[in-house]
């Protein structure tokens, strides 16, 4: 099967600049997760989504972070403005039915660099 | 989540098994212990998960103490692939919020 697909994989943007993430998960997997990965840390969770709608997004910043999965499917997330510390890279993972036995899984991420 | 603390890194010569510990003294009765590894530049791969019981799969073994505070994932073969940074998380995955909590992991470094 395909895996998590993400875009752009690069981003380099200027402090103030506004900036957007698209995913696209695993065909059929109903829950999405959007992680933040600052250099030498492990990935911090921003949002969950299950189907189009939000279970938690308790470390998400709201006052710049915003994360949508209209259609239950692909996701975007946006980030306006930014700041320096935004600079990481952007997981998003999936996972359908039965990922207690399966894990989830990860795309490759996008790595987002702000000057 | 239970606080999991793993070694900052391991070096483990090729061909030789390696053996990466995870404290989890506060685990939960119904959370499971998760293995994930992280090879540069990529997103964390599932390795293997375990609750009672040890678990092997084609990857790795995961061997958990009795009293599970503890845990040790096997690379039987460590190959030069293998080298990664391997995450331990206890947690409960039975649906609502379950977006897991990584620690720092421990960086495997397979030596030629």
């Amino acid at each position: 099967e395909a895996g998590v697909a993400q875009s752009p994989r690069y981003k380099i943007i200027e402090k103030r600049q506004s900036v957007a993430f698209w995913c696209n998960p695993i065909s059929g997997h109903a829950t999405l997760y959007w992680y933040q990965q600052i250099l030498g840390q492990g990935p911090k969770l921003l949002i969950q989504f299950q189907n189009n709608g939000v279970v938690d997004d308790s470390q998400l910043p709201k006052d710049r972070f915003s994360a949508e999965r209209l259609k239950g499917v692909d996701s975007t997330l946006k980030i306006q403005p930014a700041k320096l510390e935004d600079s990481a890279v952007y997981l998003c993972a999936s996972s359908g039915t039965g990922h207690i036995f399966y894990g989830y899984t990860f795309g490759s991420g996008t790595r987002l660099t702000v000057v | 989540d239970a606080k999991t603390t793993q070694p900052t890194s391991m070096d483990c010569a090729e061909g030789r098994a390696a053996n990466l510990p995870c404290n989890h003294s506060t685990i939960s009765g119904n959370e499971y212990v998760y293995w994930y590894r992280q090879i540069h530049s990529q997103g964390p791969q599932y390795i293997i998960h375990g609750l009672k019981n040890n678990e092997t799969n084609e990857m790795a073994s995961l061997i958990i103490t009795e009293d599970r505070k503890s845990s040790t994932l096997i690379l039987p073969h460590a190959t030069l692939r293998d080298t990664a940074v391997y995450y331990c998380i206890a947690t409960y995955s039975g649906g609502g919020a379950d977006g897991l909590t990584f620690g720092k992991g421990t960086h495997l470094i397979i030596q030629p």
